[in-house]
């Protein structure tokens, strides 16, 4: 199964930009879609958007659209994960998710946190 | 958007309890459906995929039932390593959506 390991906690101002890199081994990287979920603080999980990594195709979460950009690098098995326009609300960790045949992995999280 | 309503939101429960989680979908999902569990501070731990797939690594004392719109999560003999956050999550289509979760504590 599929391990993903993602980039470490990351402080960022309102209004700046923030990216998250999620490195998968173990699997074929470019086989299954990439799902971004965020969980904030005592809150339920949310999902993000998602990416398949072959193609490069993307989709977004409504809330997301025009400051969310997904991309991936197949050289390095790696995806990311851009988010613009930062507010407070954005506030949370951050995972990576895959599922295939033998079920869902995901990674270890990313504390984003938006703090003036 | 799919909607996920999870029952109870919480629930007390002694060591050795049979526990059962439910999860209905607001249209049928087939058996896009996981069960993972969540520790305060850590990532989700997949337990369930496909309704009623146990995950590699995962104890058998967990186990899935369910298709279409009604689920559920059973743990057959609580454990004290038991005791957490459940939440079920419908990939059948995008947006994926989870329950709001079960917290799972100790009586």
């Amino acid at each position: 199964q599929v391990q993903l390991v993602q980039s470490g906690a990351e402080v960022k101002k309102p209004g700046a930009s923030v990216t998250v890199s999620c490195k998968a081994s173990g699997s074929t990287f470019t086989s299954h879609h990439i799902n971004w979920v965020r969980q904030a603080t005592g809150q339920g999980p949310e999902w993000v958007g998602w990416m398949h990594p072959n193609s490069g195709d993307t989709g977004y979460g409504q809330k997301f659209q025009g400051r969310l950009t997904m991309t991936r690098n197949t050289s390095i098995s790696t995806a990311y994960m851009a988010l613009s326009s930062l507010t407070s609300e954005d506030t949370a960790v951050y995972y990576c998710t895959r599922g295939d045949s033998s079920g869902w992995s995901w990674g270890q999280g990313t504390l984003v946190t938006v703090s003036s | 958007d799919i909607q996920m309503t999870q029952s109870p939101s919480s629930l007390s429960a002694s060591v050795g309890d049979r526990v059962t989680i439910t999860c209905r979908a607001s249209q049928g999902i087939n058996n896009y459906l996981a069960w993972f569990q969540q520790k305060p501070g850590k990532a989700p731990k997949a337990l369930i995929y496909g309704a009623s797939s146990l995950q590699g690594g995962v104890p058998a004392k967990f186990s899935g039932s369910g298709s279409g719109t009604d689920f559920t999560l059973t743990i057959s003999s609580l454990q004290p390593e038991d005791f957490a956050t459940y939440y079920c999550q419908q990939y059948k289509s995008y947006p994926q959506t989870f329950g709001q979760g079960t917290k799972v504590e100790i009586k």
